[in-house]
């Protein structure tokens, strides 16, 4: 049971235009969203979250935006750059979750084309 | 520089053989998770620990075991019972209340041989 779903494996764009990642949840329960990126070989980073109370959050080229009631989140970066290229996982909290556990979706690999 | 370090980024193992992976972060985190990465499966969880000697199962516990007997470490063992052990294995920790998620090691890829 996928509780967290990412359904674009991939996604292609020109620098400079906008990327935008999609993600699924089915569990209500959830109350916190953060998106990470991952280069390969390497760990994933923190990028940016949202709290179940907002809609919308955002941190430089990078925006979050939530709709509960589709139970559906989106990032948005604008302008896409180079260094963008990696994959984006979407991850979610629930309330008062023990040991503060994160569930992730598959991932999306973002490739930018110079 | 506070973060975590995972050994070793590579590891070969033969089938039938126990293998433990390390994890040790000076971040001063009271929890610590071990995940797993598949190809286009995302991250699994496989155990995680919120204070020292005690941890608990994730969704694929199967076949692995941990132990969280100092603070700073979470070593993972993948036993010979793990069917399908090839994967790209992730530590993590974080304090008790987590605005912003979980500080990632940078992984050990094991593959059977």
């Amino acid at each position: 049971d996928q509780q967290v779903k990412q359904n674009s494996p991939s996604l292609s764009v020109q620098e400079g235009r906008i990327s935008i990642l999609n993600c699924d949840y089915t569990n209500s329960m959830f109350d916190y969203f953060l998106w990470y990126k991952k280069y390969p070989a390497e760990g994933p980073t923190f990028l940016i979250s949202i709290s179940s109370i907002k809609d919308k959050n955002e941190d430089g080229r990078f925006t979050v935006f939530l709709n509960k009631s589709a139970k559906h989140l989106s990032l948005h970066i604008v302008p896409s750059q180079p260094g963008d290229s990696a994959v984006y996982f979407c991850a979610a909290r629930r309330f008062k979750a023990a040991g503060n556990k994160l569930t992730f979706g598959g991932g999306t690999r973002v490739l930018v084309k110079p | 520089d506070g973060g975590i370090t995972q050994s070793p980024k590579y590891l070969f193992r033969k089938e039938g053989q126990n293998v433990t992976l390390s994890c040790e972060q000076n971040l001063n985190h009271d929890a610590m998770y071990w995940y797993r990465q598949d190809p286009g499966q995302g991250l699994r969880l496989i155990y995680y620990s919120q204070i020292v000697n005690d941890f608990q199962k994730g969704d694929i516990a199967e076949g692995y075991s941990v132990s969280r007997e100092k603070k700073e470490s979470f070593p993972l063992t993948v036993t010979s019972a793990q069917k399908n052990p090839t994967a790209f294995y992730l530590c993590a920790s974080s304090p008790p209340v987590a605005g912003d998620g979980y500080t990632f090691g940078s992984g050990t890829r094991l593959t059977v041989v």
